[in-house]
This record gives structure tokens, sequence and C-alpha cells, in this order.
């Protein structure tokens, strides 16, 4: 089984809906990460948690939330889902004591109509 | 500024050739950690290579290897031997050791085919 997990892989969805893409580890790492990749942006990172009350925004999480339900789920919302927030997303999860190096989820393909 | 610069979009090698991905980086800190990330055509990010910036040999994992230059600010990655698989998606990353952040920086990423 997949180390990080993410839900669902792929999603359609229409302007001004709310949506949630949820990530799962069993690495047992306290860090986890949201990233989005772009064509010809690379990944950039929305939001990071370094444990269960940490919650740090990153360089573009306007339009954003995310949950830290626990050790191991990290979910990111779109309150109200616009076109230019079509992308790949991906989870990551990293442990300081070793490199701090994300292990990344498969990513899940959003589109937005 | 951008942190990481890759200047390559995209590169062709020959298969059983060896190659160069250039990378280059901006920080002023004196701890920070270069990555190499690879990205099929499936989509997912696959770890490839670590240097620290303290570290003092160039990192090797197999048939790669990175090329640090820390006065440079460089850190190329070298496939040798490429193989059809090498063909991908590479990015390059950094992780700064800021005050209150820890996170990584890509590049834009370098596209490999590798040419039987």
């Amino acid at each position: 089984d997949a180390d990080v997990t993410q839900t669902p892989r792929n999603r359609i969805t229409k302007t001004g809906k709310r949506i949630m893409l949820e990530c799962s580890q069993t690495k047992g790492h306290d860090r986890m990460y949201w990233y989005r990749q772009d064509p010809g942006l690379g990944l950039r990172l929305i939001y990071y948690s370094f444990d269960v009350k940490d919650i740090n925004k990153g360089e573009i999480s306007d339009g954003y939330s995310v949950s830290r339900q626990a050790q191991a789920k990290f979910s990111l919302s779109l309150e109200s889902a616009i076109p230019n927030q079509t992308a790949l997303y991906f989870c990551a999860t990293s442990d300081p004591r070793d490199r701090d190096e994300q292990y990344f989820g498969p990513g899940t393909r959003l589109t937005v109509t | 500024a951008q942190k990481i610069t890759q200047t390559q979009p995209g590169m062709f090698v020959q298969e059983k050739e060896a190659v160069t991905l250039d990378c280059t980086y901006d920080t002023s800190d004196q701890s920070y950690g270069l990555f190499w990330y690879k990205q099929p055509s499936s989509g997912e990010m696959i770890f490839l290579i670590y240097q620290g910036s303290y570290d003092e040999q160039n990192a090797t994992e197999g048939r790669y290897s990175l090329n640090f230059q820390k006065a440079r600010k460089s850190a190329n990655l070298v496939i040798s031997a490429s193989q059809l698989g090498d063909s991908a998606m590479y990015f390059c990353a950094m992780r700064e050791r800021q005050t209150g952040a820890n996170n990584l920086f890509f590049g834009t990423g370098t596209r490999l085919t590798v040419i039987p």
C-alpha cells in the first residue's frame, strides 16, 4: 500500500462549488504539505502543517483552506472553486530527521469548469 | 527573484549517453538542502537525489549524481547511461531553513527525452 494517498485522484467540478481534497499518510510524519502544479510553473506551496496544531500559509494560499484532522490526515478545501484553480494537486509529508525529504502522494487532477 | 532556476525547458539525449540537467539557486541561508525529483508522464513525483549545503562530496545515487558547485550556486543533475525510462520531467528543488518555515522551492522543470 502507498505511504501517502490522495482522494479523489481526478475530479471535475463547476465554478462556485465547494470541494475537498483529502490526504492520508502511514509514514508517521508530523509534517504535511499541499502543493499545486501548473504547466510551466513547477510546484508551489499552498499550505503546510508541522503538527496537528500548527498550520501555516504557503506561497499561494488565497482561495484555499486546510484542516489537519489528525497526524495522518490533512485536507485541502476550495470554498468556491474557480477555473484558474484547475491544476494538479499534491500532498506531501516529511520528517526533519530524514533531511526533510518530501514524500509525495500520487496527485489529484482537478478541473474547474 | 526566483529561488530555483532551470534554464532548459527541454533536453534530448541519445540512449546510453550521459546528460546534464542544469539548476541554479538563490539563497542567503547557510544551511539548505537541494533535491532532484523525476516526474514521469503518469504524474507521480519520484525523489532522485539530495545534497546538503554542508556536504563536501557530491551526492551520488546509482546512475544519478549531483554536480554541486556552492560558490556558483549550482546543483546540476548528471544522469549517466541514459535509458528510455528516463524520459520524464525533472525538477530541482531547494529547502531553506528560515525561521518558522521549512518548505521546498521548485524550479519550472526540464523535460528530458531519451532517443533510442
